[in-house]
């Protein structure tokens, strides 16, 4: 069975850093594209980017480039997911996904003076 | 442009057939995915190429491409359909990209 297994909540201050893990299992890491997606609370999906694990190359969506980092460690089959200089507006929900079809159970991420 | 657009709500009775669209011009070269949201809930995929249905999706859901707009069509929605769609696609950057949503009401 295909499982997505994320970190916990996080409470951050504006203008810190996130970095939030996906551990995979129950697939061949290297198949499959690592994405992640984000949702503000009341707010649609938010697609943030990927990151082939195969080869480590990352594409990100135009509004995060240079504030989002998106890695895979084929040691433990994790994905992370960084994000810089944290607004009150990146209070969200963030999710990785695998082809779509298996998802983490999603990181609240609360930023907060 | 890169832009998948989506009513903002759609509503049916139960038993009817509730379709919902997303337009965009990268439609017209990319394929489209269909994801299904509850409250609390991770998405589901619907519908991915256009038109395939992953296994265990019910049959009620499909999927149809025209030019620049998908389509998720609902045949005998059921009360439990309630919930948001989204649309998704890829840009010629292989960038991807989220429709805004649409929120279906069965009642």
């Amino acid at each position: 069975e295909v499982q997505l297994v994320q970190s916990g909540a996080e409470v951050k201050k504006p203008g810190a850093t996130v970095k939030i893990s996906c551990k995979a299992s129950g697939y061949t890491f290297t198949d499959y594209y690592s994405h992640w997606v984000r949702q503000a609370p009341g707010k649609g999906l938010e697609w943030m980017g990927l990151v082939d694990p195969e080869d480590g190359k990352a594409i990100y969506a135009e509004r995060f480039r240079g504030r989002v980092t998106i890695t895979a460690d084929t040691s433990t089959d994790t994905a992370y997911m960084e994000l810089s200089s944290l607004r009150s507006e990146d209070t969200a929900t963030y999710y990785c996904t695998t082809n779509y079809t298996a998802w983490g159970q999603g990181t609240l991420v609360t930023v907060s003076p | 442009s890169y832009e998948l657009t989506q009513p903002s709500s759609v509503s049916v009775s139960p038993g009817q057939t509730a379709r919902i669209t997303c337009s965009g011009d990268v439609l017209a070269k990319k394929y489209s995915r269909w994801f299904q949201q509850k409250p609390g809930q991770a998405p589901v995929l619907l519908i991915y190429k256009d038109n395939e249905r992953p296994s265990g999706i019910p049959e009620r859901f499909s999927g149809s491409s025209s030019g620049t707009t998908v389509t998720l069509t609902i045949t005998g929605a059921q009360v439990e359909d309630e919930a948001d769609y989204y649309c998704y696609s890829a840009s010629d950057t292989d960038r991807r990209m989220f429709g805004a949503g649409t929120k279906l009401t069965v009642l």
